[in-house]
């Protein structure tokens, strides 16, 4: 398996467009992660979902951020519109529930997304 | 406040020396994490420990899991350059989502 997938690798935007992020997790995963990371607040947890669906929403920061998984491979991030204070690196992870314990997330390689 | 509190913060020693870092919490948890997060990736999970005063060694690394279930702590050995990285501890909560702690940057250089 090629592991957790996310693209872009790296995005710049301007102040006001749109960005999606995308992320193919590894087949036969349940669960799929949804983190932002910067230096001040460390890895955060924005949403996860099971089987498809969206369990917890909580760390999303605001409406401007929406996350789907319409499928079992693939599941995007958008944020619109964005800000400077959305630069950060996104990831995504996952991992097979009933294992989360003992074998913890597989994690991609994270999108850094910089917005000017 | 944060769940899980890691020291220190930033750690930067040479090649051979041994350190030690702590993750440390006022709650109880059924079981912990550590993960080692190399720069441009994402993290990566060395160790999982569930039994108060468990000890598990991954080569070089040692990691130690509190008698109470409330801390942790990872020593290395005769650090490598490496070793260099970032150093996370984390928890599962409901529905099995992980809760990291804020780091440990570690730099070993030569």
């Amino acid at each position: 398996d090629a592991g957790v997938i996310q693209s872009p690798r790296h995005e710049v935007t301007e102040m006001g467009q749109e960005v999606t992020l995308r992320c193919k997790p590894i087949s036969g995963h349940d669960y799929l992660f949804w983190y932002r990371q910067t230096m001040m607040r460390g890895l955060e947890l924005l949403i996860y979902f099971n089987n498809n669906v969206p369990i917890d929403d909580s760390g999303m920061p605001e409406d401007r951020f929406s996350a789907k998984m319409p499928n079992a491979s693939f599941s995007t991030l958008k944020i619109q519109p964005s800000e400077p204070r959305d630069s950060a690196v996104y990831f995504c992870a996952s991992s097979l529930g009933r294992q989360v314990a003992n074998y913890g997330y597989t994690f991609g390689s994270g999108t850094r997304l910089t917005v000017v | 406040t944060q769940l899980l509190e890691q020291s220190p913060q930033f750690l930067s020693i040479q090649e051979g020396e041994n350190l030690t870092v702590y993750c440390n919490s006022s709650s109880v948890f059924s079981s912990l994490q550590w993960y080692r997060q190399e720069p441009g990736e994402g993290p990566v999970l060395l160790v999982t420990v569930v039994t108060g005063g468990e000890v598990k060694k991954l080569k070089r690394l040692t990691f130690q899991f509190g008698d109470a279930r409330k801390d942790s702590s990872l020593h290395i050995t005769a650090a490598q350059p490496g070793d260099t990285g970032l150093y996370l501890c984390a928890v599962t909560g409901g529905g099995n989502k992980l809760t990291f702690g804020t780091g440990t940057q570690l730099k070993v250089e030569l």
